[in-house]
């Protein structure tokens, strides 16, 4: 079935420095959503992007965080600068209408 | 997918009772996430569990690793508690499986 992928899926940065995190949706998809997973917790959402805009976002998408799909090209997360709370498993997903369809996450550690 | 079964597809309630969903799985699962679909398509946790049960207001869900199956239930359902609900389930190796979901649809 159609993948989602995520660049790269692990990540290890210091703390206040900025991080990208990449995400390759299925090339027809509209709309792009990002999810937070802190280790043995649950996932949570975090923003929701559509039409070059951000259509929805959670408490937990701090002011640090921004999102873009520039020219169609990778859906990225991005936080700048880090904390160590932002370590956990970021899931990228797409969805043309109502299947959302999620990347294998990637995993990122701040020291 | 393949790793999880969800059922049913599709369920419809009238005011006030009630009903379960499930999950079951096709393999050992280390932990279960149950899901609501909101109005601009997120995914939004309702319950998070590693085993046993956990209850919110008028939402239960149990999770049996062992015994390979997730519930949701469901009592005096409301109409605001329609739309999609969607598991999910991590295994040893941390990957993740979703459920094809269930439609709810409340009815007076």
């Amino acid at each position: 079935g159609p993948k989602v992928l995520q660049i790269p899926s692990h990540q290890i940065i210091d703390m206040g420095q900025m991080v990208t995190l990449n995400c390759d949706p299925v090339s027809n998809h509209l709309y792009f959503y990002w999810y937070k997973q802190i280790l043995g917790q649950q996932m949570e959402f975090l923003v929701n992007f559509y039409n070059g805009k951000v259509m929805e976002k959670s408490k937990l998408f701090k002011d640090q965080f921004s999102v873009e799909r520039p020219d169609g090209s990778y859906f990225t997360l991005k936080i700048q600068p880090t904390a160590l709370e932002d370590s956990a498993v970021y899931f990228c997903a797409s969805s043309l209408d109502d299947t959302q369809y999620f990347g294998p996450g990637t995993r990122l550690l701040v020291l | 997918g393949d790793q999880v079964e969800q059922s049913p597809s599709a369920l419809s309630l009238h005011e006030g009772t009630g009903s379960a969903l499930r999950c079951n799985f096709t393999t050992t699962m280390r932990a279960v996430q149950w899901f609501r679909k909101n109005s601009r398509g997120s995914l939004i946790n309702l319950f998070y569990l590693a085993s046993g049960t956990k209850e919110n207001g008028r939402l239960k869900s149990a999770f049996d690793s062992k015994e390979r199956y997730s519930t949701l239930h469901i009592r005096d359902a409301q109409l605001e508690d329609s739309g999609t609900y969607f598991c999910a389930a991590w295994n040893s190796n941390n990957r993740i499986f979703f459920g094809d979901g269930t439609q709810l649809v409340v009815k007076p």
